[in-house]
């Protein structure tokens, strides 16, 4: 199964960009490359999702480098709304099957 | 639309109790998932169906049964339930494999 490295915790200000960083070093030909937001006692919500280059939606962008490797989810301007774990999602499964594999994700903390 | 609805919201069980936890979505979303979710930790996917009457595993899929008779409704089973089944228990649905995933509100499931 893809395995997906993000930092632990990350803390910003209020206005600030975040840029969070994911490794997905197993990633495979066909996946995609998914950020998802979860606050407290709620299901994740969708952020973007991307496949190579660059992606950007009304919240984010997403930057993927040409190996494919890692992505970087970039939040302008936070606020403290923003306060939420952020997962990094790829999926690969034996015989082409899809097993979505979220990472332990990144709690982001956004201070006045 | 109601999106993706999980009941019940909580439940207690004692070990070896069965129940079924029931998710129905109104979005004609072919993708159906279930995922566990426990303290600190990232999403877990248990079982998963590509359609009506199709179902696979994910990665837990151990002392859980899943069946997809209509395109609506995926129900999770807990055959004998154990302590190390309590958790946060969360559905997804999304139209096609990679597209966005849409999350229920969860059931919160504790086992004794």
């Amino acid at each position: 199964l893809a395995k997906t490295t993000q930092p632990i915790s990350m803390d910003s200000y209020e206005g600030q960009e975040v840029n969070i960083t994911c490794s997905h070093n197993n990633i495979a030909t066909n996946d995609y490359i998914t950020w998802y937001q979860q606050f407290p006692s709620q299901g994740p919500r969708f952020i973007i999702q991307g496949y190579k280059t660059k992606v950007t939606n009304e919240v984010a962008s997403l930057f993927i480098p040409a190996d494919r490797k890692s992505s970087t989810l970039s939040l302008p301007r936070v606020s403290l709304s923003d306060t939420a774990v952020y997962y990094c999602l790829v999926g690969e499964g034996p015989g082409g099957s899809y097993i979505p594999t979220f990472g332990r994700g990144t709690s982001l903390i956004v201070h006045p | 639309n109601a999106g993706v609805t999980q009941t019940p919201k909580f439940q207690v069980l004692k070990t070896g109790q069965s129940m079924t936890l029931q998710c129905a979505q109104d979005m004609n979303h072919e993708y159906m998932s279930w995922y566990r979710q426990d303290p600190g930790m990232g999403l877990r996917l248990i079982h998963y169906s590509v359609g009506a009457g199709i179902t696979d595993q994910g990665e837990v899929p151990n002392g859980y049964n899943v069946s997809r008779s209509t395109t609506e409704d995926f129900p999770l089973r807990l055959l004998s339930a154990a302590p190390s089944q309590t958790s946060v228990y969360f559905c997804a649905s999304s139209h096609r494999v990679h597209y966005e995933q849409y999350f229920g509100p969860g059931t919160r499931l504790t086992v004794t």
